[in-house]
């Protein structure tokens, strides 16, 4: 069955650095996303790209957080200048189409820790 | 505001206990997922439904689209469905619920 890789599985940064999450969606899937999720609270939205463009931003994705799909398989999240509450899992997701009764498939996360 | 509630926040059961996860929203969605995350934290599809009911082993995931509530079922449930069961919404992104903490002892 297809999958969303994310790497690496862990990240530990030290505060101010950049950082950069990849994510290999599904071959075939046109809409990509990534989602954060800080210990103990709900899976948030960041963003989604269609196109080779951001479709749409939370209010989390500030300057400091950029997307590309450098060379059309991978999926990356930079982000310029870490925080502490940066700290949190990344979901990586793909899907076939952006709304209806379509899948999403989640990657199995990159966990950031900033220190 | 919270456009997606579930409940209950955390459930505890008997191995082999019928178990019930609610989730409203408030929103217009194309469709809801059930979700499971485990400890580690990667996320499972668990449905997609835009209507009606589905079926997947012992899960069972229902939407009424005119209430706006769904519900997933978990039957002769078993200590490794213990998870983190989300509702989530499927709009132009998805929007989370926070989740019901499921655990089942033997």
């Amino acid at each position: 069955e297809p999958e969303v890789t994310q790497t690496p599985s862990h990240q530990v940064t030290q505060m101010g650095q950049e950082v950069i999450l990849r994510c290999v969606p599904i071959s075939n899937h046109l809409y990509f996303y990534w989602y954060r999720q800080i210990l103990g609270q709900k899976v948030e939205f960041l963003v989604s790209f269609y196109n080779n463009e951001i479709s749409e931003k939370s209010e989390i994705f500030d300057d400091q957080f950029s997307v590309e799909r450098p060379d059309g398989s991978n999926f990356t999240l930079k982000i310029r200048s870490t925080k502490l509450e940066d700290s949190a899992m990344y979901f990586c997701a793909s899907s076939p189409t952006g709304e209806g009764p379509y899948g999403y498939t989640f990657g199995s996360g990159t966990r950031l820790t900033v220190v | 505001k919270n456009e997606v509630e579930q409940s209950p926040q955390n459930l505890t059961a008997q191995e082999g206990e019928f178990i019930t996860i609610n989730c409203s929203y408030s929103v217009g969605i194309s469709a809801l997922h059930w979700l499971q995350q485990h400890p580690g934290g990667g996320i499972v599809s668990l449905f997609m439904l835009s209507s009606g009911k589905k079926k997947h082993g012992r899960l069972i995931a229902t939407i009424n689209i005119q209430e706006k509530h769904s519900s997933l079922h978990i039957t002769a449930s078993h200590p490794r469905d213990s998870a983190v069961y989300i509702c989530a919404l499927n709009t132009d992104k998805l929007i989370f619920g926070t989740g019901t903490r499921l655990q089942v002892f033997p």
